[in-house]
């Protein structure tokens, strides 16, 4: 089967650094995705990792780790708008075309 | 552009009934796709397609069929509802799976 495993809940104050990690099981593996959610709204993309290393877009940066089958988000100067939930994504390429989404980590940013 | 359309943005149905989630696209985007989430919970994949008159499986396509006749619309049909589809379904589109998923609003459907 296919799995994507994420802290459920993260707590972190403004103006810090967190980290979300994403471990991940599926086949045919391509690249790894991280959206962001605000609740009650829809996903907005936030980044794509198709190589190994670091993505860097703002104050957001990603990683992936294709041997390690991991991948994290990093947010940093985190603002009280960062609350929300972010979902990792594998996509499954080739023949398959799958986008899988991790369980979801909600991050609560704390004055 | 409009984006990504999604109606009707709530629906109450009762168990039994049919009904078509519509889903639009103005970008000329080539996949499209279904998720459904439920409280508290990550997207599940429900059906996709890569391009007109092309459909496949998700994660969870059991209960529900879909169609692609058109690049810019794919409904989504619930066959017989029940109660366990009681969710949040969103649409999404892209030019491919490995690029930025852009997706709807969301149809907030409950089913008793």
């Amino acid at each position: 089967g296919q799995s994507l495993e994420q802290p459920s809940e993260v707590t972190a104050v403004e103006g810090a650094i967190v980290q979300i990690n994403c471990t991940y099981q599926t086949s045919g593996f391509y690249g790894l995705s991280w959206y962001q959610q605000h609740d009650g709204g829809a996903p907005t993309f936030l980044s794509y990792n198709g190589l190994d290393g670091l993505e860097e877009t703002g104050r957001f940066s990603s990683f992936l780790s294709r041997s390690d089958s991991y991948g994290y988000l990093l947010l940093q100067e985190l603002q009280m708008k960062d609350s929300a939930s972010y979902f990792c994504a594998a996509i499954n390429g080739g023949a398959t075309n799958k986008l899988i989404f991790g369980t979801g980590t909600l991050l609560a940013v704390q004055p | 552009n409009a984006g990504v359309t999604q109606t009707p943005k709530f629906q109450v149905l009762k168990t039994g009934q049919s009904m078509t989630l519509q889903c639009a696209q103005d970008m000329n985007h080539e996949y499209m796709s279904w998720y459904r989430q439920d409280p508290g919970m990550g997207l599940r994949l429900i059906h996709y397609s890569v391009g007109a008159g092309i459909t496949d499986q998700g994660e969870v396509p059991n209960g529900y069929n879909v169609s692609r006749s058109t690049t810019e619309d794919f409904p989504l049909r619930l066959l017989s509802a029940a109660p366990s589809q009681t969710s949040v379904y969103f649409c999404a589109s892209s030019y491919s799976v490995e690029y930025e998923q852009y997706f709807g609003p969301g149809t907030r459907l409950t089913v008793t």
